[in-house]
């Protein structure tokens, strides 16, 4: 049993570049998730989604694409890459709604030079 | 604004002694109240959580939590540490069910195990 896995765990890439990166849940889990965690802004939620092809946007959206066309998959996409974006990204499925427990991913390692 | 707030950053207690880790809400209503931990280098755990009823809340690994309307407060307690406990510990918040409903992470309190 897989659980949810993100991927890669590490990417280090360039200002401007496009990024992807990518949440896989094998649970069929309705709800995924994606957040940043940032030193002393706890988890920040960027994208979210209630069903395949059912997106919304979270707190923190700003530069930050999603597409769900598969229940267990949801990436991340980063259309042009800022320092600002430097961060660690979790992702998260629940089975039900947002109220439901979520489960998380190891999180990728985002750098931004 | 609304908001979650976690006030303590970085917490060390004894090991064996108690612990109760705090969190403050600003929203009106009752909302969906939830204690996360995440153990260094990896995701989240949910711990607990509380929706409505009994406003003592049993979680896993030992963990306790107090809903207080009147203080707008969801503590988390444990009675006796582990050296295990060192992690970090996360409140969050879901304002109100609804469709537009979104999940509110505090700052964080750190905790470290004096041996």
């Amino acid at each position: 049993d897989a659980g949810i896995t993100q991927s890669p765990r590490y990417k280090i890439t360039e200002t401007g570049r496009q990024v992807t990166l990518m949440c896989h849940q094998t649970w069929s889990h309705s709800y995924m998730f994606w957040y940043r965690q940032d030193l002393g802004h706890g988890l920040r939620l960027i994208y979210y989604s209630a069903a395949a092809d059912i997106t919304d946007k979270g707190e923190v959206s700003d530069g930050y694409v999603v597409s769900r066309s598969k229940t267990e998959n949801f990436p991340l996409t980063l259309e042009s890459a800022t320092r600002s974006q430097t961060s660690v990204y979790f992702c998260a499925s629940s089975l039900g709604d947002i109220t439901d427990t979520q489960y998380f991913g190891p999180g990728t390692r985002l750098t931004v030079l | 604004a609304q908001s979650v707030t976690q006030p303590d950053i970085h917490i060390t207690v004894s090991e064996g002694a108690s612990l109760e880790l705090r969190c403050n809400y600003s929203y009106g209503a009752t909302p969906y109240l939830f204690w996360y931990v995440q153990s260094p280098g990896q995701g989240l755990q949910l711990l607990l959580k509380y929706f409505s009823g009994d406003t003592l809340v049993q979680g896993i690994k030992g963990f306790e939590a107090e809903f207080k309307r009147s203080q707008s407060s969801f503590n988390l307690r444990k009675p006796s540490v582990h050296w295990s406990d060192a992690a970090e510990y996360f409140c969050a918040v879901v304002p109100g069910y609804s469709s537009a409903s979104k999940i509110i992470f505090g700052s964080g309190t750190r905790l470290s195990i004096r041996p």
